[in-house]
């Protein structure tokens, strides 16, 4: 059982095009995070939310607390942005335990 | 990221030999987690510590235990290193509903 589904797990897109990852969730959570892992490299916070929308650059989450699901959109998509996108949920009666999504590997051709 | 590093970032050992791996901070964070990334099984939680001498387990500590005699080092050995523990290993810290993971170690058991 997971607590945290991703889709798609695998996305190719052109430079330039509008991508989106879904993810969805079955607990009750305090935040949802996104999260970025390239090749070969570290883990890096994208983002932290619990209601609405945020956006930095060219990124955008989303979040629908009573449909339990966020997504995250990355605008004018670039090579550089190839990497794992990973959802994590803070559960709300776990303390600071994270429950992770398995990642959705996105490859992005110049 | 500046404030938590992981040691050694890469290793190879032979099955049956004990391995100890490091995690350091210098935000004098309380919680502290041992995570292993598997294709397939996205991060999953080893243990986790809530304070020095405070530890306790997460969904897959089988075969590993950890050790937190200051607030900055949380270390995590593998007794007797199985080939099933080939894997990359992250280390993270917890603050303000936030994660901060550290580099990675490569670990590979031959």
């Amino acid at each position: 059982k997971n607590e945290v589904e991703q889709s798609p797990q695998n996305l190719t897109a052109q430079e330039g095009e509008f991508i989106t990852i879904n993810c969805s969730y079955s607990v009750g959570i305090s935040a949802l995070h996104w999260l970025q892992q390239h090749p070969g490299g570290g883990i890096v916070s994208l983002f932290m939310l619990s209601s609405g929308k945020k956006k930095h650059g060219r990124l955008i989450a989303t979040i629908n607390i009573q449909e339990k699901h966020s997504s995250l959109h990355i605008t004018a998509s670039h090579p550089r942005d190839s990497a794992v996108y990973i959802c994590a949920v803070t559960g709300s009666d776990t303390g600071n335990q994270f429950y992770f999504g398995t990642g959705t590997s996105l490859t992005v051709i110049p | 990221d500046a404030g938590i590093t992981q040691s050694p970032r890469h290793k190879v050992t032979e099955t049956g030999t004990p391995v100890t791996l490091r995690c350091h901070q210098t935000e004098n964070h309380r919680y502290m987690y041992w995570y292993r990334q598997d294709p397939g099984h996205g991060l999953r939680l080893i243990h986790y510590s809530y304070g020095v001498k405070d530890t306790d387990k997460g969904e897959v500590s089988d075969g590993y235990s950890v050790s937190r005699s200051k607030t900055e080092d949380f270390l995590l050995t593998l007794e007797s290193a199985t080939s099933s523990q080939t894997s990359v290993y992250f280390c993270a810290i917890s603050a303000g509903g936030g994660y901060t993971f550290g580099s990675g170690t490569r670990l590979t058991v031959v």
